[in-house]
């Protein structure tokens, strides 16, 4: 089983700043990696797939790019929103599996 | 657009079984393959399991093989999750998800349901 090691745990951020959140795969997943957000108490929302596809309605702020195991999401500038805790998911080898996830709060 | 409703969490002894069901709106259910999705209090997902859209394939996380039966009717749009012998540990919300892949499987989810809370407690 593939696991993914995202960091930092927590990043604080003022609105307007730049986010880079990491995940680092224990072995390649090629691109198949993807970001979902899931704000408090809500169910996850998928963000980006395949390393950087952004899903449907998701704004452009929000980037993803990396490939084998070192994958990038990108928060351009940061909105009040953006609080939520942000996960990745490999599909390159089954089972899928999630990293432990970076929550992102705003000062 | 796109609906997941899951419904039959509770409170249930350790050792008992409970049934969770899934119903989808707003899409052709029987052409996509669904998935269970798991998040135990304050933690991270975990993936439980899949069923390809005919129902004639499905998968399980080793954790929980042997224990959790997933299942769909495609007359009704719903999918469910039969859990047994269940444990504290796995007190968590369950999450229905449908797979991004019209007729295929690619492990990405694109929609979610709201989440169904089951604790599993004396």
């Amino acid at each position: 089983e593939i696991v993914l090691t995202q960091s930092p745990a927590t990043l604080s951020l003022s609105p307007g700043e730049r986010a880079t959140l990491s995940c680092r795969a224990s072995q390649s997943v090629s691109s198949y990696l993807a970001w979902y957000q899931q704000k408090p108490g809500q169910a996850p929302r998928l963000l980006i797939y395949d390393a950087s596809n952004r899903a449907t309605g998701i704004p452009a702020r929000f980037s993803g790019s990396g490939s084998g195991t070192d994958f990038t999401l990108t928060i351009s500038s940061l909105e009040p929103e953006d609080l939520a805790v942000y996960y990745c998911q490999q599909r390159g080898n089954w089972p899928p599996t999630f990293g432990q996830g970076t929550k992102v709060e705003i000062k | 657009q796109v609906q997941l409703v899951e419904s039959g969490g509770g409170v249930v002894q350790p050792g008992r079984s409970l049934r969770l069901s899934c119903e989808a709106s707003g899409f052709t259910f029987r052409n996509y393959g669904m998935h269970w999705v798991r998040q135990a209090p304050a933690k991270g997902l975990e993936w439980l399991a899949v069923i390809w859209n005919d129902g004639n394939n499905k998968y399980y996380a080793d954790s929980v093989k042997g224990r959790l039966t997933i299942s769909r009717d495609n007359a009704r749009n719903t999918l469910y999750l039969e859990m047994n012998s269940l444990r504290a540990e796995d007190t968590a919300v369950y999450y229905c998800a449908r797979d991004i892949r019209d007729s295929g499987l690619d492990g990405i989810f694109d929609f979610w349901g709201q989440g169904a809370l089951v604790t599993v407690s004396s």
